[in-house]
């Protein structure tokens, strides 16, 4: 079964860091694109960013240039988010999604998200 | 590129035919998804390309459209189908979603 499984979110303070992980299984994950979208609660999908299947390019939303790092393992089979400088603005559920190339690079799998708290 | 979605919230019974829209704010030519999101669960891909059906997605969903308008048509809507649908463009970085249209029971 193809699945994405993230862990690593929490509570954490105005100005500290967190280092969330998408676990892969089911599909080469070296042959896939993945991305980091987030959802603030009882808010709308929020693409955050993208690596390719070879480690670069990579890309990021203005609002998390210089603070965020996507990074990916692919002995591991995973894909990495570190988050530092954070902020009570990104407080939300981060999923990573799998990139479908082949099919308008369309997110086609999506994990079932792991909630980041921001606050003091 | 910014997407706007129409309306933000519908009602509708089951059976009914309902259209929801997304319009863009420059040409995407096809490159248009369309997601479903239930309450506590991932979204799930419906269309891509404007109007290619996922493997899975029942045929009673429909996309068309390209350039800046498009649509997402559900035929004959089933008590599954109320949840909240996003489009998305994947022409250009950085992907950007509609802000989203719940569809709820009437």
């Amino acid at each position: 079964e193809v699945q994405l499984v993230e862990s690593g979110g929490g509570l954490v303070q105005p100005g500290g860091s967190l280092r969330l992980s998408c676990a892969a299984s089911g599909f080469i994950f070296s042959g896939y694109e993945m991305n980091w979208v987030r959802q603030a609660p009882g808010k709308g999908l929020e693409w955050v960013a993208y690596i390719s299947n070879g480690g670069s390019p990579i890309y990021y939303a203005d609002f998390v240039k210089g603070r965020f790092t996507i990074s990916r393992d692919s002995a591991k089979s995973s894909l990495y988010l570190q988050m530092n400088s954070l902020r009570a603005e990104d407080t939300a559920l981060y999923y990573c999604a799998r990139t479908e190339a082949g099919n308008y690079d369309a997110l086609d799998v999506w994990g079932q998200g792991t909630m980041v708290t921001v606050s003091s | 590129i910014h997407m706007t979605q129409s309306p933000s919230s519908l009602s509708a019974s089951v059976g009914d035919r309902v259209t929801i829209t997304c319009r863009a704010s420059q040409s995407i030519t096809t490159y248009l998804n369309w997601y479903q999101q239930k309450p506590g669960k991932a979204p799930k891909l419906l269309i891509y390309g404007a109007s290619s059906l996922q493997i899975g997605v029942p045929s009673r969903f429909s996309g068309s459209g390209s350039g800046t308008d498009f649509a997402l048509s559900i035929s004959s809507l089933q008590p599954e189908d109320f949840a909240t649908y996003y489009c998305q463009q994947s022409y250009s970085t950085p992907p950007t979603f509609g802000q989203g249209t719940k569809l709820e029971v009437k």
